[in-house]
Formats: structure tokens, C-alpha cells, sequence
């Protein structure tokens, strides 16, 4: 099915593990987007990329690192897991990113760091 | 960052009522756009509005927007149970993002 697809769903790790969040997007849209959820804070954008191979830093962009060598795929990776970053993460996709474009959200990685 | 802020933030109403839900922004914008999210889910594109415009309608929603007061609506007529959720407004300011409020929640009884 097309759409834009996120695993795992739930992920529980420790302090100071890596872990890596993965997103898929099947509509060949050029922007994706990677926001964080938090009460209190809204969506909070992390990184954004225009095109495979092209990635730049949104709000919050400390402690996490991202890639895009396929134009369908977007990962998110905590490099050293906080208690601070404990969250609900969501992927987006686009067809442009000028904010003139709907973005299409995937149902989130909800990932508890212990 | 400019962030969309949503008002009231919880509203709690009865099937076939209307909602309404307010949203105010700081800078001027180039769009702003309105989503729905399910709880346990991904937020769901509703309808986009740009600067130009100053009302805009799909199905039961009707958005405006002035610009002059930096605010935004959105309206949800005859409301039904599967409208609850939490709406949030997004808002361009040209610099390659949204920027989210913090959402308003929206319970209809049945």
C-alpha cells in the first residue's frame, strides 16, 4: 500500500544505546521531516532533507543524526540514547517544502529511554 | 521559532454542535495549515489557507484567516464522535518549515 510507514512502533532501550527509528515513504515525495512530540511542546521539527543526500537541521536537531541516500527512506538515529529524549517521533513526507505543500505524517514511534 | 497557538486548548462538546478553535501566530506567513490527529496516530492534513485567501471550505470545515490579527479559525460544524481529537494549526513563515502549535483538543459526546 502507498503511504509513508514507520518502525518500529515501540522501541524501550537504555541510556546511552544507539537506536535507529526507520521511515519509509512510497510517493517519491522530494521533503521528509522528522518532528518529535512532546506534552507541553507541540511537534518540534529535528531534521529535514529536500532530496536524497541533502539533510539540514530543524529546531532541535542535538543529539540525533540522520541520513537519506534513497529518496523513500529517512532514518533517525539517536547516537547515545538521553532520558531526555524519551518521546513520540514522527516522520513526514512532502512534495515541496515551502509550506505550501500538505505534509503526510506516519503513525509515530512512541520510544521510551530508561 | 514562529509557532501557531492554539485557542481554547480542550473543548468538550455535544454531537451536532459546532466547534470552533482559534489559532494566533506572531510573524507574518506565507500559508497556514490545520491537522487533525487521532489519538495513538499521525496527524492527518486538513486544509491549507495562503495569505491571500481569507476563507476557505471542506465538507464540514470551514477555515478564515486575518491576517491583519495574525489569526486564524477553524470551525467543525455538526460535529460527530469520530471528530474527536486534537487539531493543531501550522504556520510558513518562508523558511522552509511548519511551525506547529501546541494543539487543542476536542471531545464530542455522543
Amino acid at each position: 500500500d502507498a503511504g509513508i510507514t514507520q518502525s518500529p512502533r515501540y522501541k524501550i532501550t537504555e541510556t546511552g544505546r544507539q537506536v535507529t527509528l526507520m521511515c519509509h515513504q512510497t510517493w517519491s515525495h522530494s521533503y521528509m521531516f522528522w518532528y518529535r512530540q512532546d506534552l507541553g511542546h507541540g511537534l518540534r521539527l529535528i531534521y529535514y532533507s529536500a532530496a536524497a543526500d541533502i539533510t539540514d537541521k530543524g529546531e532541535v536537531p542535538d543529539g540525533y543524526v540522520v541520513s537519506r541516500s534513497k529518496t523513500e527512506n529517512f532514518p533517525l538515529t539517536l547516537e547515545s540514547a538521553t532520558r531526555s529524549q524519551t518521546s513520540v517521533y514522527f516522520c513526514a513526507s512532502a512534495r515541496g517544502g515551502y509550506g505550501n505543500q500538505p505534509q503526510h505524517f506516519g503513525d509515530g514511534t512512541r520510544l521510551s529511554i530508561l | 521559532s514562529q509557532q501557531g497557538e492554539e485557542d481554547p486548548q480542550a473543548l468538550s462538546i455535544q454531537e451536532g454542535e459546532n466547534a470552533t478553535m482559534n489559532c494566533s501566530y506572531k510573524t507574518s506567513i506565507n500559508n497556514l495549515q490545520w491537522y487533525r490527529q487521532n489519538s495513538g496516530r499521525g496527524l492527518v492534513h486538513l486544509i491549507l489557507i495562503r495569505s491571500n485567501e481569507r476563507e476557505k471550505h471542506s465538507g464540514r470545515l470551514r477555515v478564515t484567516l486575518d491576517t491583519s490579527k495574525k489569526s486564524s479559525s477553524l470551525l467543525i460544524t455538526a460535529s460527530r464522535a469520530a471528530d474527536t481529537a486534537s487539531y493543531f494549526c501550522a504556520t510558513d513563515n518562508g523558511n522552509n518549515r511548519l511551525a506547529f502549535g501546541k494543539g487543542n483538543q476536542v471531545v464530542v459526546i455522543p
